[in-house]
């Protein structure tokens, strides 16, 4: 089954207000994770990623969190915009143990984000 | 954006025909990825190359082949397509390094199996 998932499939904001978009994990070889928006009709982009030696990562009105203890990892966005509604990917990168993953990801289901406004 | 490109973008086709799908890319990457999209199941792996001629397959893989001739080239093929077979099929490509295992997505294959 799927090691990545979603804690609401679903988040509903008003314009300006920040996001928080969840996601746990069961895997504590994953080493690797990584955030993406899709927006309708459209692939998937890249957002941000972290290593899991790394426990906060910030970009541009995005940061990433990443709790090992609980397997958790977080997307806020801030100032959330119009332009933001789109469906948020977390994935996940697990080492196989032999020092190899040939970069394969493992995607969670997905949050449909709205903003309001 | 990424050079990558998909074709078709949009098929309909019968159940028992077989269907290729192309991924083309200009990065010159050496991973290049098939993924299923479905509603309520995320983008799940068919199968993926990690040089010209190295295939491997995904957790999805039943029902589909692919072929990688070029490094620029992953072929998808459907030798007889099955009704569970309709989805939005989406390539990938990276160039995983020490930091970074980022893909790049194309814009998409919009199957439609009847």
């Amino acid at each position: 089954g799927e090691s990545v998932g979603l804690h609401l499939p679903t988040l509903s904001v008003q314009e300006g207000d920040n996001s928080i978009i969840n996601c746990a994990y069961s895997n504590s070889a994953s080493d690797y994770f990584i955030w993406y928006k899709q927006e309708s009709g459209k692939g998937p982009q890249f957002i941000i990623d972290i290593r899991s030696n790394m426990d906060k990562r910030q970009g541009q009105r995005v940061t990433v969190l990443l709790n090992k203890t609980v397997k958790h990892l977080s997307l806020q966005i801030a100032a959330t915009q119009p332009g933001d509604s789109a469906v948020y990917f977390c994935a996940e990168n697990m080492a196989n143990g032999r020092g190899s993953t040939l970069g394969r990801l493992y995607f969670g289901r997905g949050t449909q984000l709205t903003v309001w406004p | 954006d990424a050079g990558i490109t998909q074709s078709p973008r949009h098929k309909v086709t019968e159940t028992g025909t077989p269907v290729t799908l192309r991924c083309h890319q200009t990065e010159n990457h050496r991973y290049m990825y098939w993924y299923r999209q479905d509603p309520g199941h995320g983008l799940r792996l068919i199968h993926y190359s990690y040089g010209v001629k190295d295939t491997d397959k995904g957790e999805v893989s039943d029902g589909y082949s692919v072929s990688r001739s070029k490094t620029e080239d992953f072929l998808l093929t459907l030798e007889s397509a099955t009704s569970s077979q309709t989805s939005v099929y989406f390539c990938a490509i990276s160039e995983p390094g020490v930091s970074s295992y980022e893909q790049y997505f194309g814009p998409g294959t919009r199957l439609t199996v009847t």
